[in-house]
């Protein structure tokens, strides 16, 4: 059974600091890694990661893939107020006939002024 | 274009009612999902349909969860005799089809409460 783990589970910082979010996981075949942002109820996607090393940026936002060790980091530099969400992290399926996505709790980022 | 859409955005209900929720998905969308997330954690599969079939119905806790999709485009899920442990955001997501089940888009999602 395919399983994802996100630390911390919650996280308060001030505006401008830089955070770091983790996510760990278990899959008999990987595919891809993907990240998303959860404000209020619709995740909507950040990032999919399949390679190892090879950082994805989006503006503040950057991520990355250690295919050895399992894990995958989402950092956000200068933060903002409206940075505050849940982050989840998920892996596609990996079994044959299998497509639903398995998410880890997600972390819950509260960015304060 | 226009995302997925669910309603209602938010069901309140009393233990033993039924309720039905609806997701539209993207146009030209052949995959749709279910999840359901709790308080506190991750969304959880319940069910997805490549068609209008259910290709996999594993994630349903019981057989009071139904979910049907007549004709490949809006999905209905059915919650028969509703128990307070039932509360949680519903969403639903939809992908081109199950070969693009990485990239799936999500709607705003259900808020059901049951008292």
């Amino acid at each position: 059974e395919d399983k994802v783990v996100q630390s911390p589970l919650s996280l308060v910082v001030h505006e401008g600091d830089t955070v770091t979010l983790n996510c760990s996981y278990e899959v008999t075949n990987f595919r891809s890694l993907l990240w998303y942002k959860q404000e209020k109820k619709a995740p909507t996607f950040l990032f999919m990661l399949t390679s190892s090393g090879i950082e994805k940026k989006s503006g503040r936002l950057s991520s990355i893939l250690d295919k050895k060790e399992l894990f995958s980091i989402l950092n956000i530099t200068a933060t903002q107020t409206g940075d505050s969400a849940i982050y989840l992290c998920a892996v596609p399926p990996s079994g044959a006939g299998s497509y639903q996505l398995t998410f880890g709790k997600g972390t819950k980022l509260s960015v304060i002024p | 274009g226009a995302g997925v859409s669910q309603t209602p955005s938010n069901k309140v209900t009393e233990k033993g009612k039924y309720v039905e929720l609806r997701c539209d998905p993207i146009s030209g969308h052949t995959a749709l999902y279910w999840y359901r997330q709790s308080l506190g954690q991750g969304p959880e599969f319940l069910i997805y349909f490549q068609g209008t079939g259910a290709a996999d119905d594993s994630g349903l806790p019981n057989d009071r969860f139904f979910a049907v999709r007549p004709e490949g485009s809006v999905s209905t899920l059915k919650i028969q005799r509703t128990e307070r442990g039932d509360s949680a955001v519903y969403l639903c997501a939809s992908s081109l089809g199950t070969a693009y089940s990485y990239e799936q888009y999500f709607g705003p999602g259900t808020r059901l409460t049951v008292t």
